[in-house]
């Protein structure tokens, strides 16, 4: 594709449900990063992958919160009994290679937990 | 841990107008510096990107300039538009965590 895809645009769940977020990478990226976009704040790092494996997931808040890149290319951020405090825009973002290059960020999905 | 700063937190301007948004952090090892613009319920789309040995990048109205031994960044705009309206967030990379972001800086400019 064209960007970084990001499904559902927009996701409302209930207190305690498990929640899956998708994202497409630009093709050929083998960097992805998650992030978490607090309103009136801006984004906050959560995991970032190198191909298939988790290259640094020091952000993740607690363990909850777990991602996946199982083929190097889509990844899903999975949120477990989801808490009222988990409402945020979560951003996705790919790079060519590394650290060092331009990020380039979906559109996001908006998580409401009610 | 780095942190990063990014002054005013608004800013309204009338159209024509030349503005400066400021970003500046606590940690001057850096990598690289970025500024992105964020619409309204968007994504995150990048503006400039300066590497840590570069002094500034230039793209069409917008010029970038960084001095990381004092730990500033600057965003010029030149003749801003209303188009330009949206939220401006200035990121740094230092080699911990993949993106440190200031809160932004929300511009309006108006006809």
């Amino acid at each position: 594709g064209a960007g970084v895809s990001q499904t559902p645009s927009n996701k409302v769940t209930e207190k305690g449900k498990y929640v899956e977020l998708r994202c497409d990478p630009i093709s050929g990226h083998t960097a992805l990063y998650w992030y978490r976009q607090s309103l009136g704040q801006g984004p906050e790092f959560l995991i970032y992958f190198q191909g298939t494996g988790a290259a640094d997931d020091s952000g993740l808040p607690n363990d909850r919160f777990f991602a996946v890149r199982p083929e190097g290319s889509v990844s899903t951020l999975k949120i477990q009994r989801t808490e009222r405090g988990d409402s945020a825009v979560y951003l996705c973002a790919s790079s060519g290679s590394g650290n060092t290059d331009t990020q380039y960020f979906g559109p996001g999905t908006r998580l409401t937990v009610l | 841990k780095q942190e990063v700063t990014q002054i005013p937190a608004a800013l309204s301007v009338p159209e024509g107008e030349n503005l400066v948004l400021n970003c500046s952090f606590t940690d001057s090892a850096i990598y690289n510096l970025q500024w992105f613009r964020q619409d309204p319920g968007k994504g995150l789309t990048s503006l400039l990107l300066i590497q840590s040995s570069q002094r500034e990048q230039t793209s069409g109205r917008l010029n970038a300039s960084l001095d990381k031994s004092s730990g500033r960044s600057t965003l010029y705009i030149a003749a801003s538009q209303p188009g330009d309206s949206a939220t401006y967030l200035c990121a740094v990379y230092s080699g911990n965590t993949p993106l440190v972001f200031g809160k932004g800086t929300r511009l309006s400019v108006i006809a």
